[in-house]
Formats: structure tokens, sequence, C-alpha cells
């Protein structure tokens, strides 16, 4: 267990509101990611880090943005949320590159209405 | 692009069945992984893998760099088995790519 605490788990807003995740890792581990889960397709890939004030889009990264000011935490944000973004968001930590081991957060559960 | 297919998306088992799921994915990689995501949604690796076979417990997971393909193997299966099984491939940069997961159910 990597230490990999993601919150809120479930959260419902409405239409237009901000929303962050917080993944909070407890291992040094120097890359971050963010992704989203939705049914029939696979996971995928929001933004990641590879490293404290270093971030770079993933495939889905239209409307998300990302900030990591300290190793330990990586933020997700919706600036303004909308009903396409219901979805669970997973974020996941390695210690070096994809070569590693991946260990990932309980998942979070948004509720765009 | 690197694309990922899973097969079968859905598997039913009697209890003790050697079970093959199957990953292809359409360009090179250097790496692959296996994944499991149980019912209440964790997501746990399993396995990553670059050539050959990896075995842990009951579960093998093997890949065959040529064909482009790779299988996870769950032998004796058993109830608890029963999850998502998700492969993932990269080119050796920093993003995955994701098949969209084969859900298994082993029947007692």
């Amino acid at each position: 267990d990597a230490g990999i605490t993601q919150s809120p788990r479930h959260k419902v807003t409405e239409t237009g509101t901000p929303v962050t995740l917080r993944c909070h890792q407890t291992e040094n581990h120097r890359y971050m990611y963010w992704y989203r889960q939705d049914p029939g397709h696979g996971l995928r890939l929001i933004h990641y880090s590879y490293g404290v004030k270093d971030t770079d889009k993933g495939e889905v990264s239209d409307g998300y943005s990302v900030s990591r000011s300290k190793t330990e935490d990586f933020l997700l944000t919706l600036e303004s949320a909308t009903s396409s973004q219901t979805s669970v968001y997973f974020c996941a930590t390695t210690m070096r590159t994809q070569h590693r081991e991946l260990f990932f957060g309980e998942g979070s559960r948004l509720t765009v209405l | 692009k690197n694309e990922v297919e899973q097969s079968p998306q859905n598997l039913t088992a009697q209890e003790g069945e050697f079970i093959t799921i199957n990953c292809s994915y359409s360009v090179g990689i250097s790496a692959l992984h296996w994944l499991q995501q149980h019912p209440g949604g964790g997501i746990v690796s399993l396995f990553m893998l670059s050539s050959g076979k990896k075995k842990h417990g009951r579960l093998i997971a093997t890949i065959n760099i040529q064909e482009k393909h790779s299988s996870l193997h769950i032998t004796a299966s058993h109830p608890r088995d029963s999850a998502v099984y998700i492969c993932a491939s990269n080119f050796g940069n920093e993003k995955l790519t994701f098949g969209t997961g084969t859900r298994l159910t082993i029947i007692p």
C-alpha cells in the first residue's frame, strides 16, 4: 500500500461551480497522475506531474487544471464543472517512470448536475 | 497511436477453472501492466512486464513482443478473483494507454 489518499471520495455539485480534488501521497513518489474512468472507456489521462511545479497535459485535459506545490500533493481543479465531467477520478503515483509499478488512490466519484 | 484491446469483455466461469484474459496492442511498447479493479472500485497493480513471463501465486502474465500480445492466466480460479482486469501499455514515455477491461465473474 503506497499510502495514496484522495479527497473527497464522493461529491455532487452543480454545473458551473468550481471543484478541486486532492491526491495526497506519503511515499515521496516523483510521478503523479490524474485519470478519469468512464463506462466504455479505459482509464484516460487528464494531467500528470513529474515533479514539484512540473506538470503536463494528458489526452483529455480540456476543462481541467492541476497544481503540484509539494511532492505529496497533486490537485485537480475543474474551474467550471460541466455534466460531461461526471466521472470517477483516480490518482496514481509511481516512484520513477511508467516502467515501475503504479499505485492508485481509491477514486473520487464526481457527479455534476 | 497505440490502441489496446482486451478480450473477452466479460467472462463467467466456475470455481476451479483455468482463466485466460487477452490483451493486444497496436504498436511497439516498452512495458505492459496488468491491473485488477475490485468491485468496490480500488485498483491494484498485478504485474509490469516487458518480456517473457511473470508469476505471482495463482496468477501468471506472459507477453509476446513480436505478436504484440499479452495474456493473464489465473489457475484454480476462486470467487475472490472476481474483478475487472485491465491491461495498459506505454511506449517508454510517461503516458499509459489502457484497455477497457475484462469483467471476470467466478461462480462458486
